[in-house]
């Protein structure tokens, strides 16, 4: 079956840019995670969603950085305002439940210039 | 502060070698704990360890927990060059996010 699927692959955008980042989770998970990672560092935990509502966002940078997932399945991190310092490889993860293992997604490498 | 640290860093061995990678925690409300190996992009999962002293097996790679020295150990034999990738360690907290060390870079040369 299909697995986490994320667009773009790879994103480059001029600093003070607004940026889109889509995700689409394994079909019937309902848990969704956002990581970010940078070179050399494991993931970073930004929020994550049980069904529709972030059920903790306390991962976010400041609050350029906002996520939705209004059906309880896509889910669009959105960064404003975009920093040389946002450039990373933002990891996108689906679970059935929360607890369980975590299938990630191949990321979208965001370069801000 | 909730924290998950691999060691080594990173490791350069050859074809055949055994490998044994470490990762020790320090995290309040201990769910599980989880290996995965990133080659590119994705993570992929390994192994799920909740109950120390439990051995799990996937072909030339094993692991276990020790819940009560806080550590757990992935082991690889008879390495192979489709070994060489990111190895992380993640802890995951409550049922919620993971918490992930930095990783090991394992590189096997043939």
């Amino acid at each position: 079956g299909a697995g986490v699927s994320q667009t773009p692959s790879n994103k480059v955008t001029e600093k003070g840019k607004y940026v889109e980042l889509r995700c689409d989770p394994i079909s019937g998970h309902t848990a969704l995670y956002w990581y970010r990672q940078s070179l050399g560092q494991g993931p970073e935990f930004l929020i994550y969603f049980q069904g529709t509502g972030a059920a903790d966002d306390s991962g976010l940078p400041n609050d350029r950085f906002f996520a939705v997932r209004p059906e309880g399945s896509v889910s669009t991190l959105k960064i404003q305002r975009t920093e040389r310092g946002d450039s990373a490889v933002y990891l996108c993860a689906s679970s059935p439940k929360l607890g369980g293992e975590q299938f990630f997604g191949p990321g979208t490498r965001l370069t801000v210039l | 502060e909730d924290k998950v640290v691999q060691s080594p860093l990173s490791l350069v061995v050859h074809e055949g070698d055994t490998v044994t990678l470490n990762c020790s925690y320090e995290v309040t409300n201990f769910r599980s704990l989880l290996w995965y190996k990133q080659e590119k992009k994705a993570p992929t999962f390994l192994f799920m360890l909740t109950s120390s002293g439990i051995e799990k097996k996937s072909g030339r790679l094993s692991s276990i927990l020790d819940k009560k020295e806080l550590f757990s150990i992935l082991n690889i034999t008879a390495t192979q060059t489709g070994d060489s990738a990111v190895y992380l360690c993640a802890v995951d907290q409550a049922g919620t996010a993971l918490i992930f060390g930095k990783g090991t870079t394992l590189s096997v040369s043939s």
